[in-house]
């Protein structure tokens, strides 16, 4: 099992430009998430899924857009990227029942100059 | 809305003691989870127990244990006999119970935790 995998690891944008936030997970859990961490803080919920077809939005959508066409992958999009955006992206899956564990993924620092 | 409180934002302990982190939650809910996370300097969260809101026993993994007091609405995490590698960043986070909530994690602040050996 790989778990929850994340690419790219580092990226640098410039403002206004677009571009996705790959995230897979092997284990067929329902639940997949994207969280945000800026510095110092704690993580704040962007978009989540509870399947294949089924996205909400979180606590910070705004900027953001998500599409699950499949269990396994939960891309993140940004439309247009502000500096506001740069930060630590998250993506997190979890299987369907109260007491399961929310496995993370590395992480992708991204930065918007 | 669920909300998580750590009032700490460093703690610092003498390797091999216990020190406790403190965490609270505010929630209308009767049915939650309550989970404690550590990130070290590398950046990954790492899980380290759950706690469900029904559970009648405090929830313990290893030299980690939670101090759950529902009607105090807390959730303390306790590291006992304290290493140098406990020395991370550590959240306290939520999920209700139910529906689409299972995907969703609501996390407190952070606190910093030291080791001094």
């Amino acid at each position: 099992n790989a778990g929850v995998t994340q690419t790219p690891k580092f990226q640098v944008l410039k403002t206004g430009q677009s571009m996705t936030l790959q995230c897979a997970q092997d284990m067929n859990h329902e639940y997949m998430s994207w969280y945000r961490q800026d510095p110092g803080m704690g993580l704040r919920l962007i978009h989540y899924s509870v399947g294949a077809g089924i996205t909400d939005q979180g606590e910070v959508p705004n900027g953001y857009n998500v599409s699950r066409s499949t269990t396994e992958d939960f891309p993140l999009r940004l439309l247009s990227a502000a500096p506001s955006q740069t930060s630590v992206y998250f993506c997190a899956s979890r299987p369907g029942s109260l007491g399961g564990e929310q496995y993370f993924g590395p992480g992708t620092r991204l930065t918007v100059t | 809305a669920q909300k998580i409180t750590q009032t700490q934002p460093g703690m610092f302990v003498q390797e091999k003691e216990a020190v406790t982190l403190d965490c609270t939650y505010d929630t209308s809910d009767q049915s939650y989870g309550l989970f404690w996370y550590k990130q070290p300097s590398s950046g990954e969260m790492i899980f380290l127990i759950y706690q469900g809101s029904y559970d009648e026993q405090n929830a313990t993994e290893g030299r980690y244990s939670l101090n759950f007091q529902k009607a105090r609405k807390s959730a303390n995490l306790v590291i006992s006999a304290s290493q140098l590698g406990d020395s991370a960043m550590y959240f306290c986070a939520m999920s209700l119970a139910g529906g689409t909530s299972y995907g969703k994690l609501t996390f407190g602040q952070g606190t910093i935790l030291t080791v001094h050996p």
